[in-house]
């Protein structure tokens, strides 16, 4: 299994413009995540879906961040527009169930100049 | 919502030692207790968890304890290696995991 896919891998923008990231979870699991992690604030969950249903938003910062699954094998966060402070590393996660252990994706580092 | 405290925010031990990391939680509901493992500039890997229903768990040199009275539970690194050095996450879960903030170790040649 080639693990949770997520890209791009690095994504630099200027502020204003939108931003799409992407996941492929592993093939099976039911839950997916979408984290963000900054030195700040640490690992902040942002949305998770179950079966391709968005469960929990209350993590997304404000309106100008969404996101969607519209099948079991991929998932999109889109920042419209972006600012400076969304600068941090976007992590994808999946899992059986949204209570067992996550397997994470590479990340997407994501800096908005 | 479920809130983690982890403990301390930086650890500093001499090759062989023995680390201990302490995190506590506030929903007496949570029932799933993972720990992650990052390295620098990489992902976050699960390295080993505990369930409500275990008071601990062993794997090798790791091993997890918990205190559900108490609301806290800690990851106990025996023998440590350099290559143990990284930033480790506790976390807790109800339906949603809620990490700590992390513990930056340094294990010493």
């Amino acid at each position: 299994d080639a693990g949770v896919i997520q890209s791009p891998r690095h994504e630099v923008t200027e502020m204003g413009q939108e931003v799409t990231l992407r996941c492929k979870p592993i093939s099976g699991h039911n839950s997916l995540f979408w984290y963000r992690q900054t030195m700040m604030r640490g690992l902040e969950l942002l949305i998770y879906f179950n079966n391709n249903v968005p469960i929990d938003d209350s993590g997304m910062p404000e309106d100008r961040f969404s996101a969607k699954m519209p099948n079991a094998s991929f998932s999109t966060l889109k920042i419209q527009p972006s600012e400076p402070r969304d600068s941090a590393v976007y992590f994808c996660a999946s899992s059986t169930s949204s209570n067992y252990g996550y397997t994470f994706g590479s990340g997407t580092r994501l800096t908005v100049v | 919502g479920e809130n983690v405290e982890q403990h301390p925010s930086t650890l500093s031990v001499q090759e062989g030692d023995s680390a201990v990391i302490k995190c506590t939680y506030s929903d007496s509901a949570s029932n799933y207790f993972p720990w992650y493992k990052q390295e620098l500039g990489k992902r976050p890997q699960l390295i080993i968890d505990i369930r409500s229903n275990v008071g601990e768990k062993k794997d090798q040199r790791i091993a997890v304890t918990l205190n559900k009275t108490a609301k806290h539970f800690s990851l106990h690194i025996t023998e440590t290696q350099p290559e143990d050095s990284a930033v480790y996450f506790c976390a807790g879960s109800y339906g949603k995991l809620t990490f700590g903030q992390g513990t930056i170790l340094t294990v010493h040649p």
